[in-house]
Order: C-alpha cells, then sequence, then structure tokens
C-alpha cells in the first residue's frame, strides 16, 4: 500500500522567514508528486506538481519543490513566507493507474507578524 | 468556469436522518471523486468515477453510504441512517485526462454535523 508522511503536524514562522514543509512518500513504482493548499473554510487548491523532468518544481505564490527520489521526499520550500501563507498544507501521491491520490496527513502553518 | 459545485455548504441533521450531499463537476471532466474530511483520520477518498461509471468504492465506509452519478454533470453522495460518527466535511472533486495528467480541481466542501 502507497503511504504519504508528512512529518510535521504545525509549522509555526514568522512573516518573511524561510520555510519548509517535509514530505515522505513509499512506493517502489514511479509517481506522480502534488501539493495542495487548504485554506480556512475552503476546498483544495494545487499549489505545483511534479510529473517528470526536472526535479525541481515552481507552483503558484513562490512556493516550489524538490523531487528526491533516492531519499522518496517531496519537501515544500518558500524563501520568505507571508502572513497570507497561513494554511494547511497537503502532500498527495498518485501512483499506478494515476487517478487515485494518496494524501498526508497535513502540515499547519502559521506565519506570525 | 465556475469550478466545482457542491451544495449544501452545512447540513446539521439528526442522528438516524437520510443526508443527501451533491456536486456539480467541472464541465468537460470525466473524473468525479468523493472525500471525507475529519481531524482524526484526515482526507480519506471514498469512492470515484469514471465517465459517470463507479471504478473504486473500497474507500466507502459501510452499507450505510452510497453515491451515483446519474449524468456527466451530477452526482450525489447518501447517507442513510447518518450517525454522529458521519460528521465531516466532504469534498468532490473532479478532473479530465485531457487536462492531464490528473490533477484534481475541489470543490468547497460540504460540512456536515450529524447530532
Amino acid at each position: 500500500a502507497q503511504s504519504v508522511t508528512q512529518l510535521d503536524s504545525q509549522v509555526p514562522v514568522f512573516e518573511e522567514a524561510p520555510v519548509e514543509l517535509r514530505c515522505n512518500y513509499s512506493s517502489s513504482v514511479s509517481v506522480y508528486l502534488f501539493w495542495y493548499v487548504q485554506y480556512p473554510n475552503q476546498g483544495l487548491q494545487l499549489l505545483l506538481k511534479y510529473l517528470s523532468g526536472s526535479t525541481l518544481v515552481k507552483g503558484i505564490n513562490g512556493f516550489e519543490a524538490e523531487f528526491n527520489k533516492s531519499q522518496t521526499s517531496f519537501h515544500l520550500r518558500k524563501p520568505s513566507v507571508h502572513i497570507s501563507d497561513t494554511a494547511e498544507y497537503f502532500c498527495a501521491v498518485s501512483v499506478g493507474n494515476f487517478n487515485k491520490f494518496y494524501f498526508g496527513s497535513g502540515t499547519k502553518l502559521n506565519v506570525k507578524p | 468556469d465556475a469550478g466545482v459545485i457542491q451544495s449544501p455548504r452545512h447540513e446539521v441533521t439528526e442522528m438516524g436522518q437520510e443526508v443527501t450531499l451533491r456536486c456539480k463537476p467541472i464541465s468537460g471532466h470525466d473524473y468525479l471523486f468523493w472525500y471525507r474530511q475529519t481531524m482524526m483520520r484526515g482526507l480519506e477518498l471514498l469512492i470515484y468515477f469514471n465517465n459517470n461509471v463507479p471504478i473504486d468504492d473500497s474507500g466507502m465506509p459501510e452499507d450505510r453510504f452510497s453515491a451515483k452519478m446519474p449524468n456527466a454533470s451530477f452526482s450525489t453522495l447518501k447517507i442513510q441512517p447518518s450517525e454522529p460518527r458521519d460528521s465531516a466535511v466532504y469534498f468532490c472533486a473532479s478532473s479530465s485526462r485531457l487536462d492531464g495528467p490528473y490533477e484534481q480541481y475541489f470543490g468547497p466542501g460540504t460540512r456536515l454535523t450529524v447530532t
């Protein structure tokens, strides 16, 4: 079975500081990797995705993620966060028929002024 | 496009009552997914459809849950009878192979409270 682990349930950070949200997955086959963001009382919105090619993927709102196959990781980073980045972030993996997503448990990013 | 539309946004019902959640996917999308989100279990896939046909319902918790997709623009998730442990936020998402690959677009969710 596939699994996605988000090691940190909550990450507090000050505004304009850098942040990294960690994601590890378990799969022995090729995967597609995604990061979604959920703002309070809203649905999930795609931040970025890795399908193939360059391991560094850039997304919306200044976020980027790096696919590391040997470490089976797909960590999300932003060099300088804003108050508006306060939200919950979900890592997801799709394998096999690529229609079924496996989501991590989420990381709540709390940006403080 | 209006995005994925879900109704109602909030539902409060008493234990034992029937609950029906509704979803309109993005026009032209051929995949539709139902998810449930709770604090304890996170985001769980309940069932998904391809071209209106249920493909994988292994996540449906029990026989009290049923989902239908009578046409390409409408799906329902029904709980009968409802129980307090069904309280959660239910999301619908849709995707299209043509937009590929496989990015899912989520609706705003229905917050269900069963008392």
